[in-house]
């Protein structure tokens, strides 16, 4: 089973800045099979990148992924106030397709 | 347009079955690659995969819970319903079903609330 282990848990910032998200596994993810969601309260989760670093249809383009293999971050240019929200990470090529346990960006 | 939607019970006692049922419509579960997935999120806690059944009948299942998980697909109705077997309090959680694809989990449903009490 390959672990995504996120930091930070918690990010506190401002609208205006930049958040940056990390997630590492614990084995190499195949094909670069990373998605990030994201996640607001009483919402099921919404597809931002797909493949690690694509983003989904109507996702703005300041949502970023970068990374391969075990490494990846989410970068969120200049954050609006609705991109407050948890963020995951998962891994969706190798079964079981397992999920982060989530950072949550604050304000 | 893909849509999915869960139903099933809001209220089962412990060491119950419950069955939870993923209505899919706008693709099919034939075209390779695409699988519906099981997923739930137990109040204030992070994602958890549970299960996936794929367009060539393959079925996963998370190890901590496979002995008690099984995934089917109705083909003529266009659902996949997951069991959970010896249903205990900490089974307490939103259901949601998703749609796999090589671009990752794009389809999700609205999820449906369980709680699991005497």
């Amino acid at each position: 089973e390959i672990v995504l282990t996120q930091s930070p848990g918690t990010l506190s910032l401002s609208p205006g800045e930049r958040a940056t998200l990390s997630c590492r596994a614990s084995q190499r993810v195949g094909s670069s099979y990373l998605a990030w969601y994201q996640q607001k309260p009483g919402q099921a989760p919404r597809l931002l990148i797909y493949a690690a670093s694509s983003r989904a249809t109507g996702i703005p383009d300041r949502f970023s992924g970068s990374g391969s293999g075990t490494d990846f971050t989410l970068t969120i240019n200049r954050l609006e106030p609705e991109d407050f929200a948890v963020y995951y990470c998962q891994q969706y090529g190798t079964s079981p397709q397992t999920f982060g346990q989530g950072t949550k960006v604050e304000i | 347009q893909i849509t999915l939607k869960e139903s099933g019970p809001t209220l089962v006692k412990p060491t119950q079955t419950l069955t939870v049922t993923c209505s899919f419509s706008g693709f099919s579960l034939s075209t390779s690659g695409v699988g519906v997935a099981w997923v739930r999120q137990r109040p204030g806690k992070a994602l958890e995969w549970l299960a996936l059944y794929y367009w060539n009948d393959d079925k996963h299942y998370s190890p901590s819970l496979e002995s008690r998980l099984t995934i089917t697909k109705e083909t003529s109705k266009n659902q996949v319903v997951l069991t959970l077997t010896n249903l205990d309090p900490v089974d307490t959680a939103t259901y949601y079903c998703a749609q796999r694809s090589k671009n990752g989990y794009n389809f999700w449903g609205q999820g449906t609330l369980v709680t699991v009490s005497s």
